[in-house]
């Protein structure tokens, strides 16, 4: 299986409302990623977690909340969200992370909409 | 700060001809990657190089790396309407933290 699944494809929510996106991998991979990507823009970084534990937040604001639960698992909590926070979601995950690089294998994404 | 600069930023052309897009990048890195995205999908690999020098080639795509010039290029030969998309460079910073180009908008025209 060499897939990064992603539910739900599509999300559309109230900046007051509370959701959960979600991410599995069952690569054997060690380290997964969050990405945010706006129109006509490329991916940014968020977050890294290697071995289930954050290694990386690239600041974001704490409205975005992730969680490593087990080592194929990877949600991201939103809460209080802003229109601006629109945008392509996308996970991604590799074989490691610490130390070298490895390809990274993204998923589908999850196209969030704030109204 | 690591900056990677693709160009052009958009490019049409017509099938059947050749182009390249270019990636520069602003520090030492010897790990550059190529993603294919169609609007609103995900990111699909194109290509991964790893070394000065690597090659690599998959149907009409070519692309080549050289670390010292920081420059790598991707080369469209004789290209078909299938190959209309947006194409990103990446260079890796540490640790698999992926600094991406602006990306490329190809349009191939019948």
């Amino acid at each position: 299986d060499t897939e990064v699944t992603q539910t739900p494809k599509h999300l559309v929510m109230g900046m007051t409302n509370k959701k959960s996106l979600k991410c599995e991998q069952h690569m054997g991979h060690r380290a997964m990623y969050w990405y945010k990507q706006k129109a006509k823009k490329p991916p940014e970084l968020m977050f890294v977690y290697s071995y289930e534990k954050l290694s990386i937040n690239e600041s974001v604001p704490s409205r975005f909340s992730p969680e490593c639960p087990n080592s194929s698992l990877l949600n991201l909590h939103l809460h209080a969200l802003q229109p601006e926070d629109s945008a392509l979601y996308l996970c991604a995950s590799s074989q490691d992370q610490a130390g070298r690089s490895y390809e990274q294998y993204f998923g589908p994404g999850t196209r969030l909409t704030v109204t | 700060e690591l900056k990677v600069e693709q160009n052009p930023l958009f490019l049409s052309m017509q099938e059947g001809k050749n182009y390249t897009i270019y990636c520069n990048y602003s520090t030492t890195s010897d790990r550059l990657y190529w993603y294919r995205q169609d609007p609103g999908k995900s990111l699909e690999s194109l290509f991964v190089l790893l070394s000065n020098g690597a090659v690599k080639q998959e149907g009409r795509l070519m692309a080549s790396l050289d670390t010292k010039a920081r420059l790598s290029t991707l080369h469209i030969t004789a290209a078909v309407h299938d190959l209309s998309a947006t194409y990103f460079c990446a260079v890796d910073r540490w640790g698999s933290r992926l600094t991406f180009g602006e990306g490329t908008q190809l349009t191939v025209n019948p």
